[in-house]
């Protein structure tokens, strides 16, 4: 079973604070997704990784691949009340494309 | 284009009671998939099915949980009977379809979810 653990699970922090939410497992991943889902929604995919070392940006979001690609991380700058959300990352292993999805982090930005 | 529509929204039952829930893809999404979200938690997959047949279903508790897609379009997620620990978030997820890109490339079964129903079990 591959195993992805989020940390922290919890971050809440007031606006314009930069942040860095970090996602981390023991099994090697051929891609890693992250998604972000608010409340009474489903989870929204906001990037891809599948390369070791990759970094992608969007907008004030940055995401990185591990080397090994056993680890991923998503760094926010100038949060905004708006980013307020669960952020989950989840990787895929099989052939299939399963999901295996970290517990989220809960992140909350005060005005 | 429409999105992954779900029913109903919230569902209330008294453990040891059954219940569905409704799920219509994407139009043209061949890849189905069924998760369970306990608060707090991510997302776990509980059955997947390519077109009208099941990819994995390996974390189903087939016990008391069944789903299926008779058409290949429509999916019903079964509990019968419910748990107090059943209580959750279901979620519905669609894809063009199965499998990894071409030599390791991006993975061409992105996911879109719909806004699930909420399940609580009393």
């Amino acid at each position: 079973t591959q195993l992805l653990e989020q940390s922290p699970q919890f971050l809440s922090i007031q606006e314009g604070e930069n942040l860095t939410v970090y996602c981390n497992s023991s099994s090697v991943f051929s891609s890693l997704q992250w998604y972000r889902q608010e409340p009474g929604e489903g989870p929204v995919l906001l990037v891809t990784v599948v390369t070791g070392g990759e970094v992608k940006k969007l907008k004030r979001l940055t995401f990185q691949f591990g080397d090994a690609r056993k680890d991923s991380s998503l760094h926010i700058t100038a949060a905004q009340p708006g980013d307020t959300g669960l952020y989950l990352c989840a990787g895929t292993v099989a052939s299939y494309g399963k999901l295996t999805f970290g517990q989220g982090t809960i992140l909350t930005v005060h005005p | 284009e429409a999105g992954v529509a779900q029913s109903p929204r919230y569902k209330i039952i008294e453990k040891r009671q059954s219940v569905a829930f409704w799920c219509n893809p994407i139009s043209g999404h061949a890849t189905l998939y069924w998760y369970q979200q306990i608060l707090g938690q991510g997302p776990k997959l509980l059955i997947q099915f390519q077109n009208n047949g099941v990819v994995d279903d390996s974390q189903l508790p087939k016990d008391r949980f069944s789903a299926e897609r008779l058409k290949g379009v429509d999916s019903t997620l079964k509990i019968q009977p419910a748990k107090l620990e059943d209580s959750a978030v279901y979620l519905c997820a669609s894809s063009t379809r199965t499998g990894e890109g071409l030599a390791g490339g991006p993975p061409k079964n992105i996911q879109y979810f719909g806004a699930g129903t909420r399940l609580s079990v009393l």
